[in-house]
């Protein structure tokens, strides 16, 4: 069974351009949740998904921004990037909310 | 949002002796407990869950839970260099089921 797929892998664009993140679930899996992880943070809850519905959000300016598609399939968007924006996004799948979480590779974003 | 605590170590050991790794929590009403493996580069990795009081034991992991005492430790016994990565504690909250996560424990095995 193919893990979950984050395309690209990585990214460098310029403070105030805006980035779109992509990710590909489990096969089967509904619940859809994006971390941002960086050496000073750890790993900070953005928000979560499950059958195209926002279910958690976590606390992040309203830049960041996501959705889920009929497919399960996610992204996520950053408006107006900043500099402290440059970390390493992860998405994870689960079968519905509450279960355990699938990473994927994650997308590194730096922001110049 | 709840909190997840873990020391940042480095926590060393020798090879072959038992790794300690402990978390605490702050939300009374979490029910479900996980601990991840990271290793540098890569991304987290699931290796165990826990739900009930007590002991969890897989392979040369056990995971031990205490929810009086909001507390959740992982075990490596016969510790091995491959062991080294940082280990991430993981807490569902009980109201909105966001799973929590601490900053990580890195541990160093020394050959």
């Amino acid at each position: 069974k193919a893990g979950v797929t984050q395309t690209p892998r990585y990214l460098i664009k310029t403070r105030g351009q805006q980035v779109t993140l992509s990710c590909s679930p489990i096969s089967g899996h509904r619940s859809v949740s994006w971390y941002q992880q960086t050496p000073g943070q750890g790993l900070q809850f953005l928000f979560e998904y499950f059958s195209e519905t926002q279910r958690n959000k976590g606390n992040f300016p309203g830049r960041f921004s996501g959705r889920q598609f009929s497919n399960s399939r996610s992204e996520m968007n950053v408006s107006t990037l900043e500099l402290g924006d440059s970390a390493l996004y992860l998405c994870a799948s689960s079968g519905t909310v509450g279960e355990k979480l699938f990473f994927g590779s994650g997308t590194q974003l730096s922001v110049l | 949002q709840k909190e997840v605590e873990q020391n940042s170590g480095p926590l060393s050991v020798p090879e072959g002796a038992i790794a300690s790794l402990n978390c605490t929590y702050s939300d009374r009403g979490s029910q479900s407990f996980f601990w991840y493996r990271q290793y540098s580069g890569k991304s987290p990795e699931l290796i165990m869950s826990i739900y009930s009081n007590g002991d969890k034991e897989d392979g040369r992991f056990t995971a031990q839970l205490n929810k009086a005492s909001q507390y959740v430790s992982l075990l490596i016994r016969d510790s091995q260099p491959s062991d080294s990565a940082t280990y991430l504690c993981a807490v569902l909250e009980g109201a909105t089921n966001k799973l929590i996560f601490g900053t990580g424990t890195l541990l160093a095995v020394q050959p």
